[in-house]
């Protein structure tokens, strides 16, 4: 069974850090493309960055681009958000994501976990 | 970045009624769109991936139908449990985008 399990949310001040990380497990985790999305309290979702197999390719919505880096160690089976810079509008539930084998769509996702920016 | 817009944003609809949600897109994505399904507290659920290709285990009652900037969810019958939020998704460019939801209601 695939299980995609986030942790390391919480509450940070305004310019502060936050890592978060996705255990995966169920499948072969190093064969997939693996994203982050995010979703406001009562919004939409917002896919935030993905990460190629390898690592090799990873690519980032605008509003994060020199604050987030995507990273995963698939000896660990485990995918990472390293959060820097973090502001209010960054406030929401994150969510771990599996992408298909030929497209950038999400077909198992975690629990999520709540990242909440406040003073 | 390609933006979607999803119409109605809310709908109240009874069980049996069919049921027709529409993305639309701002540029042309070929048919490189998904929808989701979204219930209170949960994690978003798969339902089409190449705009009318249903994934594995989803009632047929979902289908999807579009290409280039205009598609369409139709669930055919409703029933209780599809009372939800739906999300297009578009993956034609690195730069992925979702809609902004329906909100599917009892009447």
């Amino acid at each position: 069974e695939v299980q995609l399990v986030e942790s390391g949310g919480g509450l940070v001040q305004p310019g502060g850090s936050l890592r978060l990380s996705c255990a995966a497990s169920g499948f072969t985790f190093s064969s997939y493309w693996m994203s982050w999305v995010r979703q406001a309290p009562g919004k939409g979702l917002e896919w935030v960055a993905n990460i190629k197999q390898d690592g090799s390719e990873k690519y980032y919505v605008d509003s994060v681009k020199g604050r987030f880096t995507i990273s995963r160690d698939n000896a660990k089976n485990s995918l990472y958000l390293q959060m820097n810079s973090l502001r209010a509008e960054d406030t929401a539930v994150y969510y771990c994501a599996r992408e298909i084998a030929y497209g950038d769509v999400f077909d198992y996702w975690g629990q999520g976990t709540l990242v909440t920016v406040s003073s | 970045a390609i933006q979607l817009t999803q119409s109605p944003s809310s709908l109240s609809a009874s069980v049996g009624d069919r049921v027709t949600i529409t993305c639309r897109a701002s540029q042309g994505i070929s048919s490189a769109l998904a929808w989701y399904q979204q219930k209170p507290g949960k994690a978003p659920k798969l339902l089409i991936y190449d705009a009318s290709s249903l994934e594995s285990g989803v009632p047929s009652r979902f289908s999807g139908s579009g290409s280039g900037t205009d598609f369409t969810l139709t669930i055919s019958s409703l029933q209780p449990e599809d009372f939800a939020t739906y999300y297009c998704q578009q993956f034609n460019s690195y730069q992925l985008t979702f809609g902004g939801g329906t909100k599917v209601e009892i009447k």
